[in-house]
């Protein structure tokens, strides 16, 4: 069975200090990794897909990274307007099931 | 820019009563998903089709859920009988294929009292 495991649940930073937020997973061969932003009461908002360990994806203030057991979502200098629940999630070979984390929330305190 | 939609935004229903949500994914899109959320967690797949098939239902209580997407286009998704452990967030998402990024609608809040 996949597993998707976010940490930490909850992060404070100060606006402009940078930190990343934690995906491990385990599958059953990994077909890709994605990154979510969900704002409270929406929809998750798709920011990254990872295909491949080592593969990198940069949008404004975020950086996601891929190894082969976890992946890293980098927040440089990040703002109030960052403040949002960030969702890892994975997609297998075998039943093209997408699985998701918990989730980590990031509150940016001006 | 292309949306999934659903309706209704919210839903407020007595227990034991009927309610059922809908879905529009983006035009050419294969692959649908439902996924039921409870606050402060992560989202959870109830059923993924791939056109009109079903291809996974395994997390779906089969008792009091269904689903169908006739013709391969839009989905509904019923509760019969509602529980009060329903409440949750009910959202769909589609994706051009099974292999690619899905995209979500804004969800349906279902509250049942």
């Amino acid at each position: 069975e996949d597993q998707v495991t976010q940490s930490p649940e909850a992060l404070r930073l100060q606006e402009g200090e940078s930190s990343s937020l934690n995906c491990s997973y385990t599958v059953s061969g990994l077909r890709g990794l994605f990154w979510y932003r969900q704002d409270p009461g929406k929809g998750p908002e798709f920011l990254f897909t990872l295909y491949s360990a080592g593969e990198e994806k940069e949008k404004e203030r975020l950086k996601a990274t891929l190894t082969k057991k976890e992946s890293f979502l980098h927040i440089t200098a990040p703002k109030p307007e960052d403040s949002a629940t960030y969702l890892c999630a994975v997609l297998n070979n075998a039943g093209n099931m997408l699985t998701f984390g918990g989730g980590t929330r990031l509150m940016v305190k001006p | 820019e292309a949306e999934v939609a659903q309706s209704p935004r919210y839903k407020i229903t007595e227990k034991s009563q009927a309610v059922a949500f809908w879905c529009d994914p983006i035009s050419g899109h294969a692959t649908l998903y439902w996924y039921r959320q409870i606050l402060g967690q992560g989202p959870e797949l109830l059923v993924q089709f791939q056109d009109e098939s079903v291809v996974d239902d395994s997390q779906l209580p089969k008792d009091r859920f269904s689903a169908e997407r006739l013709k391969g286009v839009d989905s509904t998704l019923k509760i019969q009988p509602a529980e009060l452990g329903d409440s949750a967030m009910y959202l769909c998402a589609s994706s051009f294929t099974e292999n690619t990024e899905a995209f979500f609608g804004q969800g349906t809040r279902l509250t049942v009292v």
